[in-house]
């Protein structure tokens, strides 16, 4: 079984649309996350969520939306896409946001392609 | 704020040679640093780490010292293979998050 999996695994779609992106983890995890890595291979935390409840917003714009119905799912909804969402998008979990040793697991990506 | 910086990349080596990747840091107080790994179209995955200064974190050959005194988290393997062939990054954890370098590209070539 996966340990972190994210649909879908490319996405895509025009300027204005709006799309989801969805991670599941079956770690039994308290803390998922969500990374953006742009073309350069730069990665950087958007959001991050322990016990459905949100942690870290990285100033991210509000078109960006993460929503938890439950401590296994992270999903991320966009809103009016732009040319600069384009980027691979990474989930991710850890059994702990206070742990400073924990070790972060990391779904496959989401290739977001703007046109 | 807290900061990672790596040696710029490509870094390409032939089968067997010896392999560092230069990894240093920014940060108040003793962060946590790790090396993850991200294979060709695969998400990263953890590849080794250290809590404290002086630790020495090891994995299918790969060992990185965190060294307080220098700030540093350097990447060696003595004899790297095609199968090595990733993008690596360093990273240290700060205010519930980890902080990512900007990634080393290395090829392998047989």
């Amino acid at each position: 079984d996966t340990a972190v999996s994210q649909t879908p695994k490319y996405l895509v779609t025009q300027m204005g649309n709006d799309k989801s992106i969805k991670c599941e983890q079956n770690l039994g995890h308290d803390t998922m996350y969500w990374y953006k890595q742009d073309s350069k291979k730069f990665l950087k935390i958007m959001f991050s969520y322990n016990n459905k409840e949100l942690i870290i917003n990285e100033t991210v714009p509000n078109r960006f939306s993460p929503k938890s119905p439950d401590k296994a799912h992270l999903n991320l909804h966009i809103n009016s896409l732009e040319l600069g969402d384009s980027a691979v998008y990474f989930c991710a979990s850890s059994q702990d946001s206070g742990g400073r040793t924990d070790t972060q697991y990391f779904g496959p990506g989401t290739r977001l392609t703007v046109l | 704020g807290d900061s990672v910086t790596q040696m710029e990349g490509p870094v390409t080596l032939s089968e067997e040679a010896f392999l560092t990747i230069n990894c240093t840091y920014t940060a108040t107080g003793y962060p946590s640093l790790f090396w993850y790994v991200q294979y060709p179209g695969e998400g990263l995955q953890l590849l080794l780490k250290a809590t404290k200064a002086d630790d020495k974190g090891s994995n299918k050959g790969f060992e990185a010292t965190y060294r307080k005194e220098t700030t540093s988290f350097h990447l060696e393997k003595g004899s790297v293979q095609v199968s090595d062939s990733a993008v690596y990054f360093c990273a240290l954890y700060s205010s519930e998050k980890l902080v990512f370098g900007k990634g080393t590209k290395l090829t392998v070539n047989p």
